[in-house]
């Protein structure tokens, strides 16, 4: 079965910093996709950022990037410039190719932005 | 309509009462989910639907939970005899087309079920 791994329940930056947000995954798998959600309070979950395994280039979006590692099954997601909202809770996510597309989450870190 | 929809957005029941939770999809999105998240806890997976097809229901965790799409569009997760570890935010999410939920899904902003 396959499990992903957020081993950090909570990470805190300073406004304008950097922080990177770890994420592990365990699969027999040679194609799926990896995704990053937040969730502020407002509970809706926000699609960050995707990465397909096929790549080997990693995402970008804006602010946000990741790091693929796909022989050592990491996936970290990287926010530049941190702004006060970027304070939410962060899933990781893995997906197989075909299937029921169910997506598969980690437990979540806590991102605080501090002033 | 502009985003999915979830009713009601608090819901406090008795234990062993039936409890319903509607979902309203993105009109004309195909593949509809539900997930189950415990308090502190990511998502989990209960069942997936492809327009009115159930196409995959392991993630119920019992008989008592039972899930409907008749026309392809509104979807209604029930729950028989609720029970105080049934107590979680359900969420609702949606996709345009089977096979494109690489491209992410749209969440609703779920139902939060307490059982007293």
């Amino acid at each position: 079965a396959q499990t992903v791994t957020q081993s950090q329940p909570e990470m805190s930056v300073q406004e304008a910093e950097t922080v990177t947000l770890s994420c592990t995954y365990d699969t027999s798998e040679s194609d799926y996709y990896l995704f990053w959600y937040k969730q502020p309070p407002s509970r809706q979950m926000i699609l960050v950022i995707r990465q397909e395994a096929y790549k080997q280039q990693n995402a970008t979006e804006n602010r946000f990037s990741v790091n693929f590692q796909k022989a050592a099954k990491s996936f970290s997601l990287k926010i530049s410039d941190s702004q006060l909202g970027d304070a939410a809770m962060y899933f990781c996510a893995y997906r197989v190719q075909g299937g029921s597309e169910k997506l598969v989450f980690g437990k979540g870190t806590k991102l605080t932005v501090n002033p | 309509g502009a985003g999915v929809s979830q009713s009601p957005r608090y819901k406090v029941a008795k234990r062993g009462q039936d409890v319903a939770l509607r979902c309203d999809p993105i009109s004309g999105h195909v593949s509809l989910f539900w997930y189950q998240q415990a308090l502190g806890q990511g998502p989990e997976f209960l069942t997936y639907f492809q327009n009115e097809a159930q196409l995959d229901k392991s993630g119920l965790p019992s008989d008592r939970f039972f899930a409907e799409r008749p026309e392809g569009s509104v979807s209604t997760l029930k729950i028989q005899r609720t029970q105080q570890e049934d107590s979680a935010v359900y969420l609702c999410a949606s996709s345009l087309v089977h096979g494109q939920g690489h491209y992410g899904y749209t969440f609703g902003s779920g139902t939060r079920l307490t059982v007293v």
